[in-house]
């Protein structure tokens, strides 16, 4: 059935490090993919999005690209900052306008 | 600052309580849910409102009572709670498909931290 699946966390890093967060989808067609993140103690915000194959798009450094053909669109970052620290969760959205979401990794990044 | 707000912020009821959710939204949206969010799970979508209208409910306990009297506002009235209700309540807004003017992206509010005792 239509799904999300993310790495599990937490992902522990290093003030600087080189960040990947995997996200794979199981949908018909070929939805808009989100990131979302939730910084502590917050509600979720729109990190970034892209609405068809191929496009990447990209926030505060973040950027993930549309793969169809691995049905992925993984979350990166060159350099990540302790202000990073957050859970990150990666959707997309049906032909109802609804989100499948997936659970949620949480990041912990040390100075 | 997202668009979305949501009062309380923090609440602590008994089983017995009745308490009520308050979510507005300033983004001119037409659509409207509530999410919870509950430690280690994913995000349950209970609720969608479009134009006012319950469009959807994902199988939730009649213990919680959406209410939507216009498009800017959204309640949750809650009665005889269950411990395992305590989560984070989410409130989320975007435009509607169905107005031709579409927008995929949901905006959420901060969240209502409810703790059931």
């Amino acid at each position: 059935g239509d799904s999300v699946t993310q790495m599990e966390g937490p992902v522990t890093l290093s003030e600087e490090a080189f960040l990947t967060i995997n996200c794979t989808y199981t949908a018909t067609g070929y939805p808009s993919l989100f990131w979302y993140v939730q910084y502590p103690g917050e509600g979720l915000q729109l990190l970034l999005k892209a609405t068809k194959a191929d496009d990447k798009g990209s926030n505060k450094g973040f950027e993930a690209t549309y793969r169809k053909e691995t049905t992925s669109f993984h979350l990166e970052k060159g350099s990540v900052q302790v202000s990073d620290s957050a859970v990150y969760f990666c959707a997309w959205v049906d032909s109802n306008y609804q989100l499948i979401w997936g659970a949620g990794t949480k990041l912990i990044i040390k100075p | 600052e997202t668009g979305v707000t949501q009062t309380p912020r923090h609440l602590v009821m008994g089983m017995t309580n009745k308490k009520s959710l308050k979510c507005e939204q300033h983004l001119g949206h037409n659509a409207m849910y509530w999410y919870k969010q509950s430690a280690k799970k994913p995000l349950e979508l209970m609720f969608v409102y479009n134009f006012k209208e319950q469009t959807e409910n994902n199988s939730v306990p009649s213990r919680f009572s959406p209410e939507c009297p216009n498009s800017s506002h959204l309640f949750l009235h809650l009665h005889t709670l269950q411990p395992e209700d305590s989560a984070l309540y989410l409130c989320a807004s975007s435009q509607d498909g169905a107005s031709g003017l579409s927008t995929d992206t949901q905006y959420f509010g901060p969240g209502t931290r409810l703790t059931v005792l």
